[in-house]
């Protein structure tokens, strides 16, 4: 079973506020991702990193920031948060890229 | 704009029956094509990637077919079970592991 989490599992915030969506991974895995899914529609790649100290943006634009200081921390950080913010973002890990390991993901609201 | 689909949306099938999903992906540039499980409350889980033309993966009740050069996968579950009852999700990769592209899904209900 993978070892990959993410916290909070949900969050309602109101605008404006800054939030941090945490991942974690305990596989030692370099590569990391976040996505983005909005209710019944595809997963998106919002950021990726090949490891410490690298991120790249994705293939969909979002506002939000990512940083990689640990090889087993992932955080995803939005300065200001607005209701187009509300979807769910979901964490993935892979020691090559060829199979992800999903942590649970996180709803955000925002009011 | 790379673009993968998946039909149907959704599939309602009585327990015992078997059926299968079609997962759509542009034939060039191909790189590998990915299945995942996706149930609620839980985190999508990875069942089968694909790198070569005419691969066929299994496990348990459920396989995998590919063809990339007419751009299409088809996944089979043979005898669906109520535990079988998730999204399933396929996702092409054009670059060499870097980022997958992910089709919306096929939700599977499997009625007791």
């Amino acid at each position: 079973e993978a070892d990959i989490y993410q916290t909070p599992r949900y969050l309602v915030i109101g605008t404006g506020k800054k939030i941090t969506l945490e991942c974690s991974q305990t596989m030692g895995h370099d590569k990391m991702y976040w996505y983005q899914q909005d209710p019944g529609m595809e997963l998106h790649l919002i950021h990726y990193s090949y490891g410490v100290n690298s991120t790249e943006k994705g293939d969909l634009s979002s506002e939000s920031t990512v940083s990689r200081i640990r090889t087993e921390h992932f955080p995803l950080t939005l300065e200001s948060a607005r209701p187009s913010h509300t979807s769910q973002y979901l964490c993935a890990s892979s020691e090559t890229g060829y199979e992800q390991y999903f942590g649970p993901g996180t709803r955000l609201t925002v009011t | 704009i790379l673009n993968v689909e998946q039909s149907p949306q959704s599939l309602h099938v009585q327990e015992g029956d078997s059926t299968n999903f079609t997962c759509s992906f542009p034939s060039s540039n191909f790189y590998a094509l990915h299945w995942y499980r996706w149930e609620t409350a839980k985190s999508p889980e990875a069942l089968f990637v694909m790198t070569l033309n005419g691969d066929e993966k299994k496990k348990g009740r459920i396989s995998a077919t590919l063809n990339t050069k007419e751009g299409y996968s088809y996944l089979y579950i043979k005898g669906s079970q109520p535990e079988d009852s998730a999204t399933y999700l396929c996702a092409f990769d054009v670059t060499s592991y870097d980022k997958v592209i992910f089709g919306p899904g096929t939700s599977l209900s499997v009625i007791p």
